[in-house]
């Protein structure tokens, strides 16, 4: 079964506005993760946040993490045509943490309109 | 360096064939996983290696062998193709911060 659960699982916006997604997960985790994928292509990490950690940013990209709610969000500002993309959250459940066992939610299609 | 590489990038099988499809990476990463992508799905795990001769399995792993002789290579095979394995194949590697994806293998099993 999948962990994750993204919302929306659509989102359509213009460029230099704003795209938050989010995802759910259902039980413990060491980290969530964050990865692109463009059409026809394979993934691509974004940003990973810890289960300690609550916030982190890279670029334009931000993320927030609580692991009361078992929710995170990923906030792209200034959103540009080449964000265009399915976004996906991934949450590591192997108990060493050693990142090698993944769960990923379906996704996000993200359109940015030029 | 080539990053995860994973051929063949298309296969067309009929029912019951085997196959393998290969990966390899020259990041000396231990860990490598292989997942499957369904479409509007995301990708689940089948199979993953945490090094060479250790391997186990994930969410979905019938259908599906793996071994690891070597630290740079984790084949995927299919011993006997059914429809239901018509899916793309995605090879990662990694380490404990990240995971490097190949391009996928697009199958099909008529």
């Amino acid at each position: 079964s999948q962990q994750g659960e993204e919302d929306p699982q659509a989102l359509s916006i213009q460029e230099g506005e704003n795209a938050t997604m989010n995802c759910s997960y259902k039980t413990s985790i060491n980290n969530l993760q964050w990865y692109r994928q463009n059409s026809g292509r394979g993934l691509v990490h974004l940003i990973l946040i810890r289960s300690n950690e609550r916030e982190k940013h890279s670029g334009r990209l931000r993320v927030t993490l609580d692991t009361s709610k078992k929710s995170s969000s990923l906030l792209i500002t200034a959103s540009r045509a080449a964000d265009t993309a399915s976004y996906f959250c991934a949450t590591d459940f192997s108990n060493t943490g050693a990142n090698s066992k993944l769960t990923f939610g379906k996704g996000i299609t993200l359109s940015v309109r030029p | 360096n080539a990053g995860v590489t994973q051929t063949p990038k298309f296969q067309v099988l009929k029912t019951g064939q085997s196959m393998t499809l290969q990966c390899a990476q020259d990041m000396n990463h231990e860990y490598m996983s292989w997942y499957r992508q369904d479409p509007g799905m995301g990708l689940r795990l089948i199979h993953y290696s945490v090094g060479a001769g250790i391997t186990d399995q994930g969410e979905v792993p019938n259908g599906y062998n793996v071994s690891r002789s070597t630290t740079e290579d984790f084949p995927l095979r299919l011993l006997s193709a059914a429809p239901s394995q018509t899916s793309v194949y995605f090879c990662a590697s990694g380490r404990t911060d990240t995971q490097y994806f190949g391009p996928g293998t697009r199958l099909t099993v008529l």
